[in-house]
């Protein structure tokens, strides 16, 4: 199965600030899928963003993108502006595109956002 | 649309009793995943389905734990005896394509 790390169990950032959340993984297959899930202390997991291995051009949606290295199987998330609603557990989880569906996640980062 | 919708919320069981836990995925979503999740161990799947056969069971831990999805719109989870290493928080997802994985608000399951 493929492993997903994230090698930072807390990090913390002030308010208006950026912050990069890293994240590795190991797969020997060419075609698949990454996330960056949200989880606020509601519990509730939100979709942060998402790309697609075979795409180049690093993802982005509003104040959040992502540094996707392919060669290096990496995958962080930048995070500009930062907010106190920021303030949540983030996870990076691995979807192969070939075999079987089901999301494969790392441990989790825990970013704190200061005033 | 309401989303993925998990009942309970919370529950609180004495060990040995039977749990059974509930979902019921977004309209035309195919695929249904159940996850648990602890602090030691993180985000674990445990089972997968794919319009209502089950994919993946690796995950399920021990006999103790069985999922039907009896159609379209409803799974169970359901763990017989439950014992205090059982408590955790529960997930349900679901998604009709790569893009669409959506959680419900999760069970959090309490053995005593």
């Amino acid at each position: 199965a493929q492993t997903v790390t994230q090698s930072q169990p807390e990090m913390s950032v002030q308010e208006a600030e950026t912050v990069t959340l890293s994240c590795t993984y190991d797969t020997s297959e060419s075609d698949y899928y990454l996330f960056w899930y949200k989880q606020p202390p509601s519990r509730q997991m939100i979709l942060v963003i998402r790309q697609e291995a075979y795409k180049q051009q690093n993802a982005t949606e509003n104040r959040f993108s992502v540094n996707f290295q392919k060669a290096a199987k990496s995958f962080s998330l930048k995070i500009s502006d930062s907010q106190l609603g920021d303030a949540a557990m983030y996870f990076c989880a691995y979807r192969s595109a070939n075999s079987g569906y089901a999301l494969n996640f790392g441990k989790g980062t825990s970013l704190l956002v200061t005033p | 649309d309401a989303g993925v919708i998990q009942s309970p919320r919370h529950e609180v069981t004495e060990m040995g009793q039977e749990v059974t836990l509930r979902c019921k995925p977004i309209s035309g979503h195919n695929s249904l995943f159940w996850y648990r999740q602890t602090m030691m161990r993180g985000l674990e799947l445990l089972i997968y389905f794919n319009n209502n056969v089950p994919i993946d069971d690796s995950g399920m831990p021990e006999d103790r734990f069985s999922a039907k999805m009896p159609n379209a719109s409803f799974s169970t989870l359901k763990i017989q005896p439950s014992e205090p290493r059982d408590s955790a928080v529960y997930f349900c997802a679901t998604t009709w394509a790569v893009n669409g994985y959506t959680f419900g608000s999760g069970t959090r399951l309490t053995v005593v």
